[in-house]
């Protein structure tokens, strides 16, 4: 069973420092979601994709955020001049677009800007 | 918008005590919802869900009913395992991603 997987696992870099992360999505799930989440709280969402395009983005993905899908498989999240304010868990979770509505979650890559 | 409301935490319970943890939800129409888990250093794992009012979910002991006239879907499990120490989130999903509670902290002690 290949779930989702993400890489890196953690991240430490210095302020104003740019970071990317990748998720594979499990291989025939069509959509893959973004979600941030900080101590304490549950994941807050920040973009979607179906295939290649990108659907929806959350006000919280300021303009220091990029994300694509280039082949509508992997997916790659950067964040350009980091603040610590960044620091968090970024998950990647896919769904399959049949019936089911269920997402399935990466481990999740956890950044610390210092 | 849509928002998931859970009971805050931390619960700490004896092992094999009764748990429940409520959750209610503010949507439009009628969302899916679910729990997941989050055991310690780890992602998210679903739980169990429930697609439509009055429909059960259940999976390893727990279990939660979709309730429409409540607007709620509390999570329940008989008798805790230490092994059930986690972080609980109940979440809504109406065709759009995932609106998540701010989770419950389980701890069970033996």
């Amino acid at each position: 069973d290949t779930g989702v997987s993400q890489d890196p696992r953690h991240k430490i870099t210095k302020r104003g420092q740019n970071v990317t992360f990748r998720c594979d999505p499990i291989s025939e799930h069509n959509r893959l979601y973004w979600y941030r989440q900080t101590l304490g709280q549950g994941p807050e969402f920040l973009t979607y994709f179906q295939n290649e395009a990108q659907l929806e983005k959350s006000r919280l993905l300021s303009d220091r955020f990029s994300a694509e899908r280039p082949k509508g498989s992997f997916s790659t999240l950067e964040i350009q001049r980091t603040e610590q304010g960044d620091s968090a868990m970024y998950l990647c979770a896919s769904l399959s677009g049949g019936s089911t509505d269920t997402q399935y979650f990466g481990p999740g890559t956890r950044l610390t800007v210092l | 918008g849509d928002s998931v409301t859970q009971m805050e935490g931390p619960v700490t319970l004896s092992e094999e005590a009764f748990l429940t943890i409520n959750c209610t939800y503010t949507a439009t129409g009628y969302p899916s919802l679910f729990w997941y888990v989050q055991y310690p250093g780890e992602g998210l794992q679903l739980l169990l869900k429930a697609t439509k009012a009055d429909d059960k979910g259940s999976n390893k002991g727990f279990e939660a009913t979709y309730r429409k006239e409540t607007t709620s879907f509390h999570l329940e499990k008989g008798s805790v395992q230490v092994s059930d120490s986690a972080v609980y989130f109940c979440a809504s999903s109406g065709n759009t991603p995932l609106v998540f509670g701010k989770g419950t902290r389980l701890s069970v002690i033996a």
